[in-house]
């Protein structure tokens, strides 16, 4: 089915490890996002893109870094993981703003 | 900056009855308001796009209202099922993003 595919469903980390998220999606859509949910605090944006080679902080950018080398994925990287960082992580996409796709998070854990 | 209520935060009602969600947002200048419905450990699942020219839009036993004067949005919900089960969000864009509400958990019981 076309959508919003995200990498992996599940993560453990330790502190101070890397690790990278992936989201692909199919419907060319131009802008691509990166949420984290939790409890109490809702969906707050990381960052996003507006189209292929751009990136944009958002609410919580602190501790994130992402690229968009091509449309269809959109790439989340943690340089060195933290507790703090124990979320679910969802990536969205949308036609210039009309709407949104959601992929169906990443469970991950930061010991 | 846009800011988005929801009430109420939780919600248990018996099976068959009919229910309405509110949404509050605060900059009425807005293009388009969306709601989505979470399951638990799950994405978020598109239910309703209003457009700002609209003033109504359905979906089967879903129904969504915008009124952008007053910065409101309701959905209601006809004759409820427990597999409505689940919380309900509503979104507005703001710049090149969205601004999400907080949520209500809704809990249909048989």
């Amino acid at each position: 089915n076309a959508g919003v595919t995200q990498t992996p469903k599940f993560r453990v980390l330790k502190t101070g490890q890397s690790m990278t998220l992936l989201c692909a999606q199919d419907m060319n859509h131009e802008y691509m996002y990166w949420y984290r949910q939790d409890p109490g605090m809702g969906l707050r944006l990381i960052h996003y893109s507006v189209g292929e080679g751009t990136t944009a902080k958002g609410e919580v950018p602190d501790g994130y870094n992402v690229s968009r080398l091509k449309k269809q994925n959109f790439l989340l990287g943690l340089e060195s993981a933290a507790p703090s960082q124990t979320s679910v992580y969802f990536c969205a996409s949308s036609y210039s703003g009309y709407g949104y796709t959601f992929g169906s998070g990443t469970r991950l854990t930061v010991v | 900056k846009q800011e988005v209520t929801q009430i109420p935060a939780a919600l248990s009602v018996p099976e068959g009855e009919n229910l309405v969600l509110n949404c509050s947002f605060t900059d009425s200048a807005i293009y388009n308001l969306q709601w989505f419905r979470q399951d638990p450990g799950k994405g978020l699942t598109s239910l309703l796009l209003i457009q700002s020219s609209q003033r109504e839009q359905t979906s089967g036993r879903l129904n969504a209202s915008l009124d952008k004067s007053s910065g409101r949005s309701t959905l209601y919900i006809a004759a409820s099922q427990p597999g409505d089960s689940a919380t309900y969000l509503c979104a507005v864009p703001y710049g090149q993003n969205f601004v999400f509400g907080p949520g209500t958990r809704l809990s249909v019981l048989p």
